[in-house]
């Protein structure tokens, strides 16, 4: 089974809909990331969470909310749908620090949306 | 705060031959270097990373890069590509043990053909 998964896989949705990507993770990381991927700039990181209790922006907030329901568990939602948020969206885990791994990151498989 | 940029967006290169994607990155602060691949409809997964020690880091699938600190670069090198080694090839950057960002370049598409 895979260590984090993302759900739905592929989303169709029009503008102005609210709309709720989620992320589940089974390598008790404490740490979980959203970033959006788009053609020719990489990953961009939407928010960040270091516990359940601390929920931070990333770069690319604007237009996004997130969930940390659980340790496990860590969603983010787009409250009213706008077609340039249509991108591959990543989520993805890591240990906190000190545990020797440099912050590397695991990720999902990824959720495609996509805004009519 | 880090940045980093993939000299090529695009890398066509033939079977067996030889590839080498370019990675330059700018920090302040020591950094911890990775190099991620994305395979066609799917998620990224970690090739290498460079923590520390050895300045010449082996990977998975036969990937290795070199960390050059005089020269802020961590280029991917594999001396013989096999088509599945199509893919998107992302560098990244985080800034030290306790920094919690990952920045990553804009990727490098590698197309192999037979």
């Amino acid at each position: 089974d895979a260590d984090v998964t993302q759900t739905p896989r592929n989303r169709i949705t029009k503008t102005g809909k609210r709309i709720m990507l989620e992320c589940s993770q089974t390598k008790g990381h404490d740490r979980m990331y959203w970033y959006r991927q788009d053609p020719g700039l990489g990953l961009r990181l939407i928010y960040y969470s270091f516990d359940v209790k601390d929920i931070n922006k990333g770069e690319i907030s604007d237009g996004y909310s997130v969930s940390r329901q659980a340790q496990a568990k860590f969603s983010l939602s787009l409250e009213s749908a706008i077609p340039n948020q249509t991108a591959l969206y990543f989520c993805a885990t890591s240990d906190s620090p000190g545990r020797g791994r440099g912050n590397e990151q695991f990720f999902g498989p990824g959720t495609r949306l996509t805004v009519l | 705060a880090q940045s980093v940029t993939q000299l090529d967006s695009q890398v066509p290169v033939f079977e067996e031959a030889p590839v080498e994607l370019r990675c330059n990155y700018s920090s302040s602060v020591s950094v911890y270097l990775f190099w991620y691949v994305q395979y066609p409809n799917q998620g990224l997964q970690l090739l290498l990373k460079y923590l520390s020690g050895s300045t010449l880091v082996k990977g998975i699938n036969g990937f290795e890069a070199e960390f050059n600190k005089s020269q802020t670069s961590f280029h991917l090198r594999k001396p013989s590509v096999h088509i599945s080694d199509t893919a998107e090839y992302f560098c990244a950057v985080s800034g030290g043990s306790n920094d919690y960002k990952l920045s990553f370049g804009a990727g490098t598409t590698v197309t192999v053909r037979a």
